[in-house]
């Protein structure tokens, strides 16, 4: 089945700088990868996620980028702000975005940015 | 209401008891999810029901675990005779469906078992 890594574990970056969080894929069948945002004592959120169609997607201050031959892909966080500090999973599904039962979860990043 | 309410959120028990949580979905979504969030890890698939039918259950729900879902709408899930490595948070999540992935979980009930 697939299995998802996810580096690293923990993250501190200085306000207003980039963070970067990677992670990998075992089955080159996956085909939808979300990442959600989970700050402390609350649920998880999907901040963004992207097809295997296309190669980089961007939301404001957030992109990600997916290299299928390589099987990994990436979150970017430019210009961090406090707010910005959570746990982020990276997930993957072999079955595409309408199958939740499908998704594999990363183990997550704590990202801290100091202010 | 327009999202995922979960019941209780915290639950402390002994090992060997029952407990159950709740879970009501988003009004009138036909998918509901359950998962389960061990400390330091992201949430594992238990099983999902299609209206009231259950249609796939994980490797992960040990005969001690039943989910139901009368009627189609709200959620329970039994653990039963519990365990010390049951302790995790219980996610529940509605699809927002259409042309999004997005799962909508709700806050979750986190079990701790003594």
């Amino acid at each position: 089945g697939e299995n998802v890594e996810q580096h690293p574990s923990t993250l501190s970056v200085q306000e207003g700088d980039s963070a970067v969080i990677k992670c990998t894929y075992s089955d080159s069948a996956s085909n939808y990868f979300p990442w959600y945002k989970q700050e402390l004592g609350k649920r998880p959120q999907l901040i963004i996620d992207i097809r295997s169609n296309v190669g980089e997607k961007k939301d404001q201050r957030i992109a990600v980028t997916l290299n299928k031959t390589a099987k990994h892909f990436s979150l970017h966080i430019t210009e961090t702000q406090p707010e910005d500090s959570a746990v982020y999973f990276c997930a993957a599904s072999p079955a595409g975005y309408n199958y939740g039962q499908n998704f594999v979860f990363g183990p997550g990043t704590r990202l801290s940015v100091l202010p | 209401d327009t999202g995922v309410s979960q019941d209780p959120r915290h639950k402390i028990t002994k090992r060997g008891q029952n407990v159950t949580f709740r879970c009501d979905p988003i009004s009138e979504h036909n998918r509901l999810y359950w998962y389960r969030q061990t400390l330091g890890q992201g949430p594992e698939f238990l099983t999902y029901f299609q209206n009231e039918a259950q249609l796939e259950k994980s490797r992960l729900l040990s005969d001690r675990f039943s989910a139901e879902r009368p009627k189609g709408s709200f959620s329970t899930l039994e653990i039963q005779r519990t365990e010390q490595g049951d302790s995790a948070m219980y996610l529940c999540a509605s699809p927002l469906g259409g042309d999004t992935g997005e799962l909508f979980f709700g806050e979750g009930s986190r079990l701790t078992v003594l």
